[in-house]
C-alpha cells in the first residue's frame, strides 16, 4: 500500500515561516495535493499539481517538491493559518488516493 | 455558486445500513466524478472511492470493498453512497467531493459540507 508520511505538529510564533513535509514513494510520479482543514468544517484545497495556488488562496501558501519529498510553506504565518493540513496523492496508476496522515499547525 | 449539499446527521445501529446523499448544484453534474471521503472523530482524511456520475462507474478502496455502494440520480444532480454492515468503527463524518476534470492524480476541489454518522446502539 501507499504512504504518505506528515508531522503530527508544527508550531510557530506569528510571522514566522511554517514548514509542512510530506514524503511518499509515489513522489515524484504522482503529485501532490495539500488540503487546509479547520474545525468543524470541509476541507479547503490549498495547492494543486505541487505548487499551483487555487484563485483565492494567499500567496503565503506555497507548495514545492524535490524527490521524494513535498512541502507546504506558508510564509509570515498569521493567526489564521492555523488549522490542520493534508496532503493528497495518488498510487503509480492513479487510481488509488491516499492521504497523509495530517499535521496540526498551531500559531503560538 | 458550485455547491454539494449533503443530507443530515443520522444515528444507526451496528449491523445496519446507512445511505448519505450529495447534491451538485451550480455546473453539470454528469461532468465531474464524485467521491467520497470520511473522517472518524479526531482522525485524519480516508478516501473510500469514486463514481463518475455520467457513467455510473465506480472504484472502492480496497477496504471498503463488498460493503460500499456509490449510485446517482441524475435527473436531480445527486450522488448517494450506501455503507453496510456498520460497526462502532464507522462513526465519522462522510463528505463527498468532485473530482478535478483531467487530472493526471485525482483530487478534489469542492467538498459538501459533510454528515456526522454516529453508530450506537
Amino acid at each position: 500500500s501507499y504512504e504518505l508520511t506528515q508531522p503530527p505538529s508544527v508550531s510557530v510564533s506569528p510571522g514566522q515561516t511554517a514548514r509542512i513535509t510530506c514524503s511518499g514513494d509515489v513522489f515524484p510520479k504522482q503529485y501532490a495535493y495539500w488540503y487546509q482543514q479547520k474545525p468543524g468544517q470541509a476541507p479547503v484545497m490549498v495547492i494543486y499539481r505541487d505548487s499551483g495556488r487555487p484563485s483565492g488562496i494567499p500567496e503565503r501558501l506555497s507548495g514545492s517538491s524535490s524527490g521524494t519529498k513535498v512541502t507546504l510553506t506558508i510564509s509570515g504565518v498569521q493567526a489564521e493559518d492555523e488549522a490542520d493540513y493534508y496532503c493528497q496523492s495518488a498510487d503509480s496508476s492513479g487510481s488509488y488516493v491516499v492521504f497523509g496522515g495530517g499535521t496540526k499547525l498551531t500559531v503560538l | 455558486q458550485v455547491q454539494l449539499v449533503q443530507s443530515g446527521a443520522e444515528v444507526r445501529k451496528p449491523g445496519a445500513s446507512m445511505k448519505v446523499s450529495c447534491e451538485a448544484s451550480g455546473y453539470t453534474f454528469t461532468s465531474f466524478d464524485i467521491n467520497w471521503v470520511r473522517q472518524a472523530p479526531g482522525q485524519g482524511l480516508e478516501w473510500m472511492g469514486w463514481m463518475n456520475p455520467n457513467s455510473g462507474n465506480t472504484g472502492y478502496a480496497q477496504k471498503f470493498q463488498g460493503r460500499v455502494t456509490m449510485t446517482r440520480k441524475t435527473s436531480i444532480s445527486t450522488a448517494y453512497m450506501e455503507l453496510s454492515s456498520l460497526t462502532y468503527d464507522d462513526t465519522a463524518v462522510y463528505y463527498c467531493a468532485r473530482g478535478i476534470v483531467g487530472a493526471s492524480t485525482p483530487a478534489f476541489d469542492i467538498w459538501g459540507q459533510g454528515t456526522m454518522i454516529t453508530i450506537s446502539s
